[in-house]
């Protein structure tokens, strides 16, 4: 069964800065998503992305993150200057556009960012 | 934006009983209510889904409630085994966008 895959699965950063998480949605999706969960709370949507750019995005969402589709396999969630807070597990997901699974979002393994 | 709040936080359960877990959303314009299992440091796995024209749904031994007009919808598990162990999420969709409760830790005791 295809998989969303997330690398890396753990990323240890300093203060200051940048990471890029990477994600590889299932080949034939369109839509695809950020979500993060911090250590024992609830998984908090980030950004929705179909057609090139961004079709939605939460307050959390604020300047210093980016995302991108650099080609036609990956996409990427950038944090550009890290703050303790980001320390966090991050989802990417994604989903298709058949008229019987096109709810359903499939999630990643997550990658683990610990700010230092 | 959509707010779902969702109980118990914790359920643990003898092996062969059920459990429940209930959430209540706000945004009358979400349609589609996933339940998410996650099970410790893996992702989230969707175990069943509703949509808001229908009231109920089940799957072997999972099934899942709507109830439109109260905006609240269950999870039950009956005969409830260890593999059940995990951390349950529930959550509501407008525009593609999923907001999650905040999740059930459900042990199963053997």
């Amino acid at each position: 069964e295809p998989e969303v895959t997330q690398t890396p699965s753990h990323q240890v950063t300093q203060m200051g800065q940048e990471v890029i998480l990477r994600c590889v949605p299932i080949s034939n999706h369109l839509y695809f998503y950020w979500y993060r969960q911090i250590l024992g709370q609830k998984v908090e949507f980030l950004v929705s992305f179909y057609n090139n750019e961004i079709s939605e995005k939460s307050e959390i969402f604020d300047d210093q993150f980016s995302v991108e589709r650099p080609d036609g396999s990956n996409f990427t969630l950038k944090i550009r200057s890290t703050k303790l807070e980001d320390s966090a597990m991050y989802f990417c997901a994604s989903r298709g556009d058949r008229e019987k699974v096109k709810n359903i979002q499939y999630f990643g393994a997550g990658t683990r960012l610990s700010v230092l | 934006g959509e707010n779902v709040e969702q109980h118990p936080s914790t359920l643990s359960v003898q092996e062969g009983d059920s459990a429940v877990i209930k959430c209540t959303y706000s945004d009358s314009a979400s349609n589609y209510f996933p339940w998410y299992k996650q099970e410790l440091g893996k992702r989230p796995q969707l175990i069943i889904d509703i949509r808001s024209n229908v009231g109920e749904k089940k799957d072997q031994r999972i099934a899942v409630t709507l109830n439109k007009t109260a905006k609240h919808f269950s999870l039950h598990i009956t005969e409830t085994q260890p593999e059940d162990s995990a951390v349950y999420f529930c959550a509501a969709r407008n525009d593609y966008k999923l907001s999650f409760g905040a999740g059930t830790t459900v042990t199963v005791r053997a």
